[in-house]
């Protein structure tokens, strides 16, 4: 099975300035015939369901602000959100779905500073 | 866009089955492949399976292999988990989520998951 690693495992960050979290894989997931990454971001709020975010490594989700993007390719991703905001707070996971079982990255927490 | 409807919250005794239900509001499951992930309490998030609910095909991470049972009823948009076998560890809150996928047979494929059912949460105790 392909591990997924997080980091940082907590981040503090004033509103209105910049978060990145990272994650890394134990293999490309870099699809060669179709030159995709097959990663996936996802958002989940206290006590709420993860909300995707971002898939294909870059591609945001219809709705989601643009202040999320997504960056990387092959065994290094990077979720960046480019100004934080209150309700960004949160914990952020990465998936990989080119394997199955499709595995998540142990999630970093974000918190406001 | 459709949206994932779960059963209740249950409490389940060790050794016992739990069969948890997804229903698709909104829509129906047929475009769709289905996963169930779960979060045991202040953990991260787990696959444990999926089916295609068109081809009636499931596939299940090793380790639930042995204990989950994924089905999907297209006549009612509804897929259900049950998972056998109870033990503490098993107290968690199972989601269930639309997938994207590809692939045909016993090579299919689940990618990202898009849309997520609000969670049913398992707890299992003597």
């Amino acid at each position: 099975d392909i591990v997924m690693t997080q980091s940082p495992d907590s981040l503090a960050v004033s509103l209105g300035e910049r978060a990145t979290v990272k994650c890394k894989s134990s293999q490309s997931v870099l699809d060669s015939s179709d030159n995709k990454n097959y990663l996936a971001w996802y958002q989940q709020r206290p006590g709420r369901p993860p909300k995707l975010l971002i898939y294909w490594a870059s591609t945001r989700k219809s709705g989601v602000p643009d202040r999320f993007s997504g960056s990387g390719s092959g065994t290094d991703f990077t979720l960046t959100i480019s100004s934080l905001q209150a309700e960004d707070v949160a914990v952020y996971y990465c998936q990989q779905y080119y394997s199955t079982p499709g595995s998540f990255g142990q999630g970093t927490k974000l918190e406001i500073k | 866009q459709v949206q994932l409807v779960q059963s209740g919250a249950e409490v389940k005794k060790p050794g016992s089955s739990v069969k948890v239900s997804c229903k698709a509001s909104g829509g129906t499951l047929s475009t769709y492949g289905l996963s169930w992930v779960r979060q045991a309490p202040g953990q991260g998030l787990e696959w444990m399976g999926g089916i295609i609910p068109i081809f009636g095909t499931e596939k299940y991470a090793q380790k639930f292999q042995d204990r989950v049972t994924i089905t999907a009823d297209e006549s009612t948009s509804t897929a259900y988990m049950e998972l056998s076998s109870l033990r503490s560890e098993d107290t968690a809150v199972y989601y269930c989520a639309t997938n994207l996928w590809d692939g045909s047979g016993s090579a299919i494929n689940y990618y990202y998951m898009d849309v997520w059912g609000k969670g049913t949460t398992v707890t299992v105790s003597s």
